[in-house]
């Protein structure tokens, strides 16, 4: 059983360009979340979704950024026109359920720099 | 506000010696509370997790966790540390719907 995936697992982008992070959960699994790591951070959530729905997005920064998780294919979150401030590393997680006590299986992550 | 802090952000252990890192959370209700290591450049994987039941909570690779509600601590500890668990550690709690709320991680050197 193949665990989270994440690519790319390094991206470079200038400042302005749209970065696209993906995310394939774990078999079984119908709910993702994304995290976003600062240098020297833990991980701040930014949204959790299930299949064609957004649940929570409230970690979310109003503009720019989006996120999907299709009914078919990976979730992506994508960056619209990054800034310098956008550079850190995006986790995605996965879980079988959302609520209740069933912890979340981590992806490699995707680092971003924004040059 | 719920959270999680972790107060150390540096620990140095030698090899073999023990270990013990810090969690307290906030927020009043039982929590689901979670440890997690980060090797450089890598995910999180899972330690251990605490839902109910026994506060002290075996987990992989030695590691151990006790929860104790009236000191709302959630703390780390490992018998005698081996150089391969030099990482970032992370406590976090979840919340009754969907958020993981994480610490600021804790950094640890194991030196020969």
């Amino acid at each position: 059983n193949a665990g989270v995936m994440q690519n790319p697992r390094h991206l470079v982008r200038r400042r302005g360009q749209e970065a696209r992070l993906r995310c394939s959960p774990m078999k079984g699994h119908s709910h993702v979340y994304w995290y976003r790591q600062l240098p020297e951070e833990g991980l701040k959530f930014m949204v959790y979704l299930q299949k064609e729905n957004i649940i929570d997005e409230s970690g979310m920064p109003k503009e720019r950024f989006s996120a999907e998780f299709p009914k078919e294919g990976p979730s992506i979150l994508r960056i619209q026109q990054v800034v310098r401030g956008d550079s850190a590393a995006y986790f995605c997680a996965s879980s079988p359920l959302g609520t209740g006590a069933y912890e979340q299986y981590f992806g490699p992550g995707t680092r971003l720099t924004v040059t | 506000a719920q959270s999680v802090t972790q107060p150390d952000i540096h620990i140095t252990v030698s090899e073999g010696a023990s270990l013990e890192l810090r969690c307290n959370y906030s927020y009043g209700a039982t929590p689901y509370l979670f440890w997690y290591v980060q090797s450089p450049g890598q995910g999180l994987q899972l330690l251990l997790k605490y839902f109910s039941g026994d506060t002290l909570v075996q987990g992989i690779k030695g590691f151990e966790a006790e929860f104790k509600r009236s000191q709302s601590s959630f703390n780390l500890r490992k018998p005698s540390v081996h150089w391969s668990d030099a990482a970032e550690y992370f406590c976090a709690r979840k919340s009754t719907g969907n958020q993981f709320y994480f610490g600021t991680g804790t950094s640890l050197t194991v030196i020969p």
